[in-house]
């Protein structure tokens, strides 16, 4: 059965704090990919990575950052959190003829 | 650049209806089209991609290059459709793959 697996489920943190989202995918894939979903926005892409240590401005990148330091592995870097960061975040991982495999999602607050 | 739009946010049928979902879409080149769904306190999944030409759980969608568009369709909605569905789009000469705001059905008894 494969699997995207996202650290945390559910995650509280407080205004200005330094915030890590991991995201682990065991299928060898090579793209890695970031969103945020927002009712009535969809998902909404952060950030992309094709390869390790490669990474891509999605269409909404601004207060995030992303590393890659090995394949299986995708983190999200809030560098200081803001309000409007609380969202559900969504890592996908896929190979260039796959389909798109999903986290199950962790839900953010920022207080 | 590429764009999906979803122009309906919400969709409600009755069972046994006729349902469809409009998807749209901008991309230069030859653009690989998906449907994803997302069932509720389930992670997201696919549930159909346009190469694969399948029907899934009674689901048709095809690809109409010329109006650029990827609808997908059911003859006759049954009520476990009721889900958030997604049109995604993943560019034939990169890695991106982009998604449209989705469309949330409900299908009443």
């Amino acid at each position: 059965d494969v699997k995207v697996t996202q650290s945390s489920r559910y995650l509280v943190k407080r205004t200005g704090e330094k915030v890590f989202l991991e995201c682990v995918q065991d299928m060898d894939h090579e793209n890695m990919f970031w969103y945020r979903q927002d009712p009535g926005l969809g998902l909404r892409l952060i950030y992309f990575s094709y390869d390790v240590k490669m990474k891509e401005k999605g269409d909404i990148p601004e207060g995030y950052s992303v590393s890659r330091e090995k394949k299986e592995r995708f983190s999200l870097i809030l560098e200081s959190a803001s309000t409007n960061q609380t969202s559900m975040y969504l890592c996908a991982s896929t190979s260039p003829h796959t389909e798109a495999f999903f986290g199950q999602g962790t839900r953010l607050t920022v207080v | 650049a590429q764009r999906v739009t979803q122009p309906e946010k919400l969709l409600s049928v009755f069972k046994g209806a006729p349902v469809e979902l409009k998807c749209n879409y901008s991309y230069s080149g030859s653009p690989e089209l998906f449907w994803y769904v997302q069932y509720s306190r389930q992670r997201l999944q696919l549930l159909l991609r346009h190469i694969s030409r399948e029907s899934i759980k009674g689901f048709t969608a095809d690809l109409n290059k010329g109006e650029t568009s990827f609808h997908l369709k059911k003859p006759f909605a049954q009520e476990e459709d009721s889900a958030m569905y997604y049109c995604a789009l993943r560019g034939s000469n990169d890695y991106k793959l982009s998604f449209g705001a989705g469309t949330t059905v409900t299908v009443r008894a």
